[in-house]
């Protein structure tokens, strides 16, 4: 089944104590990308990337981190988080070419910073 | 720097043809206009795009004026099940790889 899986689905921490969030998809997609949602926001783009070693910022990059070593996975990193991360992330995926954003979302991960 | 405007909410009832315009200027020149759909705890899902004119699918329609400044999802006869937030998504820079979403739309369906 084509998907993109997202890990963990709900994540408490504590301030200043780095975490990691995987995201995998199984589709071959080129592009990638991670979104924040906040209530009265809407989805705010993160961090995207264009394919493997190839990542930029998004609109709200402040914070956090990413990787892309292999064209499948494109984990986040909070490496000092903050209560303001508090939020529902998710992760997408699409084939990269001829303006298309039809993008797969992952199910999303739940984080609460306290 | 690209920038979305969507109506709020939006209220209709079953069987009513329900439209949504997302407004959004300084978009990329060569790249769609895409629109999501998202019920709660879960992720957002695709349901249309269009770079101009009228695209219709199975479940919607995509207008898009010749100066791509908007954008109108037709939603023909809802059903209860089409209560939702939509989304219209477009890039906000030449290269069309960073995208922005519009703050969403819910949408309220009764009987």
């Amino acid at each position: 089944e084509a998907q993109v899986t997202q890990n963990p689905r709900y994540l408490i921490t504590v301030t200043g104590k780095k975490l990691t969030v995987t995201c995998s998809q199984n589709m071959n997609h080129e592009y990638m990308s991670w979104y924040r949602q906040d209530p009265g926001l809407g989805l705010r783009q993160i961090y995207y990337s264009m394919n493997v070693e190839v990542t930029d910022k998004g609109d709200v990059p402040e914070g956090y981190k990413v990787s892309r070593k292999e064209k499948r996975n494109f984990p986040l990193i909070l490496e000092s988080p903050s209560p303001n991360q508090t939020s529902l992330y998710f992760c997408a995926s699409s084939p990269l070419g001829g303006g298309s954003y039809e993008q797969y979302f992952g199910p999303g991960t739940r984080l609460t910073v306290t | 720097l690209a920038k979305t405007t969507q109506p709020i909410s939006m209220d209709s009832y079953e069987g009513q043809e329900v439209n949504i315009t997302c407004s959004h200027n300084n978009i990329a020149t060569n790249d769609y206009i895409t629109w999501y759909q998202q019920f709660p705890s879960q992720g957002p899902r695709f349901i249309i795009q269009g770079y101009k004119t009228k695209v219709t699918n199975e479940v919607a329609s995509l207008f898009i004026p010749a100066d791509r400044k908007s954008s109108t999802l037709s939603l023909p006869r809802v059903s209860l099940s089409d209560t939702a937030v939509y989304y219209c998504l477009v890039a906000f820079n030449q290269a069309g790889t960073a995208l922005i979403f519009g703050k969403g739309t819910t949408l309220s369906v009764s009987s």
